[in-house]
């Protein structure tokens, strides 16, 4: 009965390379976030998604595309990789204007080599 | 914008002591809510406690609370009872609950329990 999923938990990849992390959630929640930990273990906000919309992009490059198929999906794309854009990325996922937390998924472990 | 500061990269404490790590943030607002996540080893991310601002009473989950101040813009963290488990970085977060719905962190606490 995972709540946030997201897959795969680990990505090695090459510089250059295209990889999409996916991510879904069961709980109902009306909106989805990408977040990005670096190496000093620092979460910073990239994506939110409402229903659907973006809602929130917080001047990541544009080789970063989140989807949002429906609300209980959010996707990540990254083209053409970066040494620099190895982190753990987070999806998360909360209700809408209640002021709750936000429900975390595992993670995913993304080494540009 | 809204900034968390957390002002101890790290934190050790003996197995059954009681340790309290703080957190202060800078807003604007006056509704808006605090929390505190934990990250063990696993890399999970897992809720602490909530404060919401407008209660003046401070938050409580079994051995953990927290010491609000809302004029201070202070929001600490008290774990009781110290136990192996808990070791772990800490988070504090911040988020208001109209427009722009993103948590902002801070940069955390590692949280050593000494056995």
């Amino acid at each position: 009965d995972t709540a946030v999923s997201q897959t795969p938990k680990y990505l090695v990849t090459q510089m250059g390379n295209d990889k999409s992390i996916k991510c879904e959630q069961n709980l109902g929640h009306d909106t989805m976030y990408w977040y990005k930990q670096d190496s000093k273990k620092f979460l910073k906000i990239m994506f939110s998604y409402n229903n659907k919309e973006l809602i929130i992009n917080e001047t990541v490059p544009n080789r970063f595309s989140p989807k949002s198929p429906d609300k209980a999906h959010l996707n990540l794309h990254i083209n053409s990789l970066e040494l620099g854009d190895s982190a753990v990325y987070f999806c998360a996922s909360s209700p809408w204007g209640l002021g709750t937390e936000a429900f975390f998924g595992q993670g995913t472990r993304l080494t540009v080599v | 914008a809204q900034t968390v500061t957390q002002s101890q990269p790290e934190m050790s404490v003996q197995e059954a002591e009681t340790v309290t790590l703080s957190c202060t943030y800078d807003t604007s607002e006056n509704n808006y809510y605090l929390f505190w996540y934990k990250q063990p080893p696993s890399r999970q991310m897992i809720l602490v406690i909530r404060q919401e601002a407008y209660k003046q009473q401070n938050a409580t989950e079994n051995r953990f609370s927290v010491n609000f101040q809302k004029a201070a813009k202070s929001f600490s963290l008290k774990i009781s009872d110290s136990q192996l488990g808990d070791t772990a970085m800490y988070f504090c977060a911040f988020r208001t609950n109209f427009g722009n719905e993103k948590l902002t962190f801070g940069t955390g606490t590692r949280l050593t329990i000494i056995p």
